[in-house]
Formats: C-alpha cells, structure tokens, sequence
C-alpha cells in the first residue's frame, strides 16, 4: 500500500517559533510538493522538488523553504511563524507531474 | 502564471448525474487531473486527462479539450457518499514541472 507520511496530524507553535514539517513517501517518486489549504482558497502550491536537493518555488513561498536530502524526505521549514501561517498542511508526491498524486493527511499547524 | 476556475458549490439529488466544469490558463501544460476530498481527509486521484476526449472510470468520467482550455467531472448516480469537494488540477512546466489546483467545488448530494 503506497503511503506518503507527515510527520504530525497536529502542531501549535508561537509566533517566531521556527518550524519544521516533514514528510516522507515510500513509493520512490521523485516529484513532490508541499500546499496549503485554507477554506475555499483549494490547494495552493508553497514548495515542489522534482530530484533530491533540488526545489522550486510555488506560488506562495514567501516565509516559507525546504530541504531534500533523500529523495523520500520533503521537509518544508516556516523560519519564523507568524498567525497568517495558521493552515493545514498537505504533502504529496507522484511519479509524473499531473498524473496520480498521492497525499498525506495533512498537518493543521496553529501559529498562536 | 496559471488560473483554473470552478464553480464553487453544486447541489444534485441522489441518483442524478452531476458535471463539474473546469477552465484553466497555463503556459506549458501537461494535463489535467480531478481530486475528490472529503471532509477531514486527504485529497485522492480520480482521473487524469492528457488528450481531448472521455476518460470513463465506473460512474466518474473526466474530459478534456486542450483547444478550449477547458475540462470536466461527470459523476453518474450520485450517491450520498459522494458529498465532498472536488479539485482539478493542472500539470504544467512552467520553471519546473508542476501541479497547480482550483479552489475546489463543493458538492452536495440529497436524498
């Protein structure tokens, strides 16, 4: 069964807190990505890595930066969290871009 | 950058037939995809189109026409279960191979 793990379901951290969410897929893909979902703003694209130590920039990246160093293993760091970041999380990765992607179940970060 | 539009609620009653639309703007695009979420849960792959035409899997099928930069979710005897959000989704490359989503549309199903 093909799994994409995220390494907490829930997180309350303080404003300045520096942040670390992780993810991990065990299907050898080389995509993946990491969106936030906020109500009816859908899912919108922070991060994505097509190879180990590469990285992209989504469309919101700002505040936001992440490290491949495996290619199982996307974290996405918040350098400094602040209340606009309060957000549920989601990881994904996939073999081919737009073809099946597979998600975590989410991390809902609270920044207070 | 890239847009994609869908309608943002849909109402039907159990047993009809539902289609989600999809318009999107993107350079460089690959293909589309459709995304149901339930409530509380993870998004999970429905379908993806490359080429114009039908993809047909049991009571979802899922259309493309890359000329009109538009796509659609066709469920077919809706049930009850299939209440939740549905997302398309774009691949595109555009400095990097990506997947961009919609706002998603929320689907009601009553009895």
């Amino acid at each position: 069964d093909v799994k994409v793990t995220q390494s907490s379901r829930y997180l309350v951290k303080r404003t300045g807190e520096k942040v670390f969410l992780e993810c991990v897929q065990d299907m050898d893909h080389e995509n993946m990505f990491w969106y936030r979902q906020d109500p009816g703003l859908g899912l919108r694209l922070i991060y994505f890595s097509y190879d180990v130590k590469m990285k992209e920039k989504g469309d919101i990246p700002e505040g936001y930066s992440v490290s491949r160093e495996k290619k199982e293993r996307f974290s996405l760091i918040l350098e400094s969290a602040s209340t606009n970041q309060t957000s549920m999380y989601l990881c994904a990765s996939c073999l081919r871009v737009a073809t099946e992607a597979f998600f975590g179940q989410g991390t809902r970060l609270t920044v207070v | 950058g890239q847009s994609l539009e869908q309608p943002s609620e849909v109402t039907a009653v159990e047993g009809a037939i539902v289609q989600i639309n999809c318009t999107y703007q993107t350079s460089g695009f690959y293909g589309l995809s459709w995304y149901q979420q339930h409530d509380g849960g993870a998004p999970t792959f429905l379908s993806y189109n490359a080429l114009d035409g039908l993809e047909e899997t049991g009571r979802f099928s899922s259309f493309l026409s890359r000329s009109d930069s538009y796509g659609y979710l066709l469920l077919q005897e809706l049930q009850m279960k299939d209440s939740a959000s549905y997302f398309c989704a774009v691949g595109a490359n555009t400095g990097g191979f990506k997947t961009i989503f919609g706002a998603g549309t929320r689907l009601f199903v009553k009895a």
